[in-house]
């Protein structure tokens, strides 16, 4: 079956401070991935996806960027973190062609910027 | 651009209650529509969905049905328990083939016993 990891579960960082969280897929091969932002009080906003290894497209501009090394590898990044980059990351994975099929999310990191 | 709205929250019942949590859209074609539910402290997990108008998605005693003519997808429950205690989400994708989902802002539910 498959699954998804998401680490680490909780972070504190201070405001410039560089970021790297990772994300991994198990047991599906070429999966799309999100990364998907829930800040307090707000929906879910979708920051990156990906359709393949070293495909990125970003949807909304911010100081924060992705990366896929891997086939099954997602990593979220900053150089600088902002104050406003605080809220609950969401990385998620759906397979490729299937439309109308649901979105597999992890677990969750949640960001604070001290 | 395509967007969702749900209900404020939280939505506080008493265990066995009739719970609906509304949610409306707006799109220029025709989308899917999901629900997805949050227990604290972990990730989003799909509840329900339907692909097409009048279709009714259902699940563990969930149930909601898409109107096209309101554009609606309102979620509802006929006797709700303590575990359902969580955050509701509704969403929509616009089927474009690579699925972007649209969040609502979601709507926390308390059911106390």
């Amino acid at each position: 079956s498959q699954t998804i990891h998401q680490w680490p579960a909780t972070l504190v960082q201070p405001v410039g401070s560089p970021l790297s969280l990772e994300c991994t897929v198990e047991g599906t091969s070429n999966p799309n991935l999100y990364w998907y932002r829930q800040a307090a009080g707000r929906g879910l906003q979708l920051l990156f996806y990906s359709v393949g290894i070293g495909q990125i497209s970003s949807e909304v501009p911010q100081n924060l960027s992705a990366s896929r090394p891997q086939d099954r590898q997602f990593i979220l990044s900053s150089k600088k973190l902002l104050l406003s980059d605080s809220g609950f990351y969401l990385c998620a994975w759906k397979g490729q062609g299937k439309y109308n099929s649901p979105l597999h999310f992890g677990n969750g990191t949640r960001l604070t910027v001290t | 651009g395509d967007s969702v709205t749900q209900m404020e929250g939280p939505v506080t019942l008493s265990e066995e209650a009739f719970l609906t949590i509304n949610c409306t859209y707006t799109a220029t074609g025709y989308p899917s529509l999901f629900w997805y539910v949050q227990y604290p402290g972990e990730g989003l997990q799909l509840l329900l969905k339907a692909t097409k108008a009048d279709d009714k998605g259902s699940n563990k005693g969930f149930e909601a049905t898409y109107r096209k003519e309101t554009t609606s997808f309102h979620l509802e429950k006929g006797s709700v328990q303590v575990s359902d205690s969580a955050v509701y989400f509704c969403a929509l994708d616009m089927n474009t083939g690579f699925q972007k989902l649209v969040f609502g802002t979601g709507t926390r539910l308390l059911v106390s016993p």
